[in-house]
């Protein structure tokens, strides 16, 4: 079965500073990624997925994430982050393209600060 | 309707007590999921409908676990005899059929039910 580590559980960071998500996963023949987020009292949102194609994929609210093979990484970025980011993030990983029964990372807690 | 809506949003339950959660998915949505989020987890995969069709509960942690979809829309899913292990937000997900083929990824997650087993 497929995992997920996210190497950060918490990151604090001040508005209008970047910000990088590192999510890693477990090397397979076909992967397919995806970076979710959770605002307080809702539920998981799509940020962002890597079916196929060009590595670099970007997605709402100006993130974006880098598929790198040989270092089996996904890891998500946002060059200026606002207060309304504040928010937990997760790294999913499937096995189909469909999203069908993917594996989750623990989640990393991302605090943006005035 | 126009998000995945789950009931209750919160739930607390004596050791042993019976509890049903509510998933009304978005309408026509063919595919449901359940997962669970234990606190500071993330969610994992607990079962999957196509319609009313259970084809995948190989992620339901024991047999007190049960969950339906009889009409192929509205689910359940019941914990009987609950355990304190069991506390945790429980999150349903549909997503609509047409995407699935695309491989497009349309999950549509609902705000979760949070139980808490006292």
């Amino acid at each position: 079965a497929q995992s997920v580590t996210q190497l950060d559980s918490q990151v604090p960071v001040f508005e209008e500073a970047p910000v990088e998500l590192r999510c890693n996963y477990s090397s397979s023949v076909s992967v397919y990624l995806f970076w979710y987020v959770q605002y307080p009292n809702q539920g998981l949102q799509l940020l962002l997925k890597y079916l196929s194609g060009s590595t670099l994929v970007k997605g709402i609210n100006g993130f974006e994430a880098e598929f790198n093979k040989s270092q089996t990484s996904f890891h998500l970025r946002k060059p200026s982050v606002h207060i309304s980011d504040t928010a937990e993030y997760f790294c999913a990983v499937s096995d189909r393209p469909d999203d069908y029964k993917l594996s989750f990372g623990a989640g990393t807690t991302v605090t943006v600060r005035a | 309707g126009a998000g995945v809506s789950q009931s209750p949003r919160y739930k607390v339950a004596k050791r042993g007590q019976d509890v049903a959660l509510r998933c009304d998915p978005i309408s026509g949505h063919v595919s449901l999921f359940w997962y669970q989020q234990a606190l500071g987890q993330g969610p994992e995969f607990l079962t999957y409908f196509q319609n009313e069709a259970q084809l995948d509960k190989s992620g339901l942690p024991s047999d007190r676990f049960f969950a339906e979809r009889p009409e192929g829309s509205v689910s359940t899913l019941k914990i009987q005899r609950t355990q304190q292990e069991d506390s945790a937000v429980y999150l349903c997900a549909s997503s609509h059929p047409g995407q699935e083929k695309s491989g497009a990824n349309v999950l549509t997650f609902g705000a979760g039910s949070r139980l808490t087993v006292l």
